[in-house]
This record gives C-alpha cells, structure tokens and sequence, in this order.
C-alpha cells in the first residue's frame, strides 16, 4: 500500500514570506498532483506533474518533482492570506482505485 | 457547466437513521468518484463509477454503504443504519477518462451523526 507523507503537518507564517511544503511516497508516482481544500469545500486542483524533474509555476506558487518520481516540493512566493488553506498531495495510481491523498499540510498566512 | 455539484451540502441525523447524498458530476465526464474525509486526514477513496457500471470499491465501504449511478449520469450514496463513526465530510468527483491528470472534486456533504 502507498503511503504519502506530507511535512510539515502544520504551518503559520506571516503575509510576505516565502515557504516550502513536501510530499514524500514510499513508491513511485503514477501521476503526482497537488489540491488545495479550503474549510467547507472540495479539493481543486492546483498541478499535475508526470515527468522526473519537472517544473512547473502557477504564478507564486513553483512545484517541483524529485527526478525519481517519488518525492515533490511546493514553494511559495511572498505568502498572501488568500493562500491559507490544506495543501494535498495525491497519486492517481494509474487510474484504478481512485487517488491516493497524503494527510496534507495545513498552511495559514497571517496578515 | 457549474462544476460538480452535490446535495444537501450539511445533514444531521440520528443514529440508527439512513441518509442518502446526491452528486451531479461534470455532463461530459464519464468517470464518477466517491470519497470520504475525517477530521485531519485527506480524502480516503470509497468507490468510482464508469458510465452506469461501479468498477471499484474500497474495504472502506461496508456493507451499510451503496452507490448508485443509474443512466451513467448523477450518482447518489446511501449510508444505512448510521453509526457516529461515519460522521465525516462525503466528496465526490469526476474526471474525464482515469483521472490521471486531475479530478474535480464538488464541494462535499458533511454527515454528522449524533
């Protein structure tokens, strides 16, 4: 069985910083893909990353994946309050039985 | 299209009592998901649908739960006899073909059980 670990759990910083989570998986990605849920909602999507090495940037936000498809960083560029919320990483394991989500990391920006 | 929608977005029942939730996915996706998330923890996978046949079904899904997606289009999940264990936030998803790219999730029902 999978497993997806996301550090760290918790994390509070002040508007303007920058900051890093992690997603680290016992077994090699199929597809990696990162969601962030606010409180009351569903996932949305944020990336898909497939390739080793891989890079990719959402405005502030720049996703990297490990070369061995098994590890990936998302960093984020002068932290705004509109980016508190849980940052989840998933695995789609090739299509059968649904994603597999890390616990997630919860991020809270202060004004 | 609004995205996927699902309904009530809150129920409270009684234990003992059986609840159903309804999930309209995204009208072009042929593949529909059920998930389930408690405090703390990230969506668990229950069971997904392709078209109008059920595929998979996770350990998670007793034999209290069941899925239904009649004509391939929305899907509904009934929890019979409710026990307090299975007060939790309840997503849905769809995606067009596996999902390997990404799924878009609606914005769930929280069931609390008292």
């Amino acid at each position: 069985t999978q497993l997806l670990e996301q550090s760290p759990q918790f994390l509070s910083i002040q508007e303007g910083e920058n900051l890093t989570v992690y997603c680290n998986s016992s077994s090699v990605f199929s597809s990696l893909q990162w969601y962030r849920q606010e409180p009351g909602e569903g996932p949305v999507l944020l990336v898909t990353v497939v390739t080793g090495g891989e890079v990719k940037k959402l405005k502030r936000l720049t996703f990297q994946f490990g070369d061995a498809r098994k590890d990936s960083s998302l960093h984020i560029t002068a932290a705004q309050p509109g980016d508190t919320g849980l940052y989840l990483c998933a695995d789609s394991g090739g299509g059968a039985d649904g994603l597999t989500f890390g616990k997630g990391t919860h991020l809270i920006i202060q004004p | 299209d609004t995205g996927v929608s699902q309904n009530p977005r809150h129920k409270i029942t009684k234990r003992g009592q059986n609840v159903t939730f309804r999930c309209d996915p995204i009208s072009e996706h042929n593949r529909l998901y059920w998930y389930r998330q408690t405090l703390g923890q990230g969506p668990e996978f229950l069971t997904y649908f392709q078209n109008e046949a059920q595929l998979e079904k996770s350990r998670l899904l007793s034999d209290r739960f069941s899925a239904e997606r009649p004509k391939g289009s929305f899907s509904t999940l009934e929890i019979q006899r409710t026990e307090q264990g299975d007060s939790a936030m309840y997503l849905c998803a769809s995606s067009l073909g596996s999902g390997f790219y990404g799924y878009t999730f609606g914005s769930g029902t929280r069931l609390t059980v008292v």
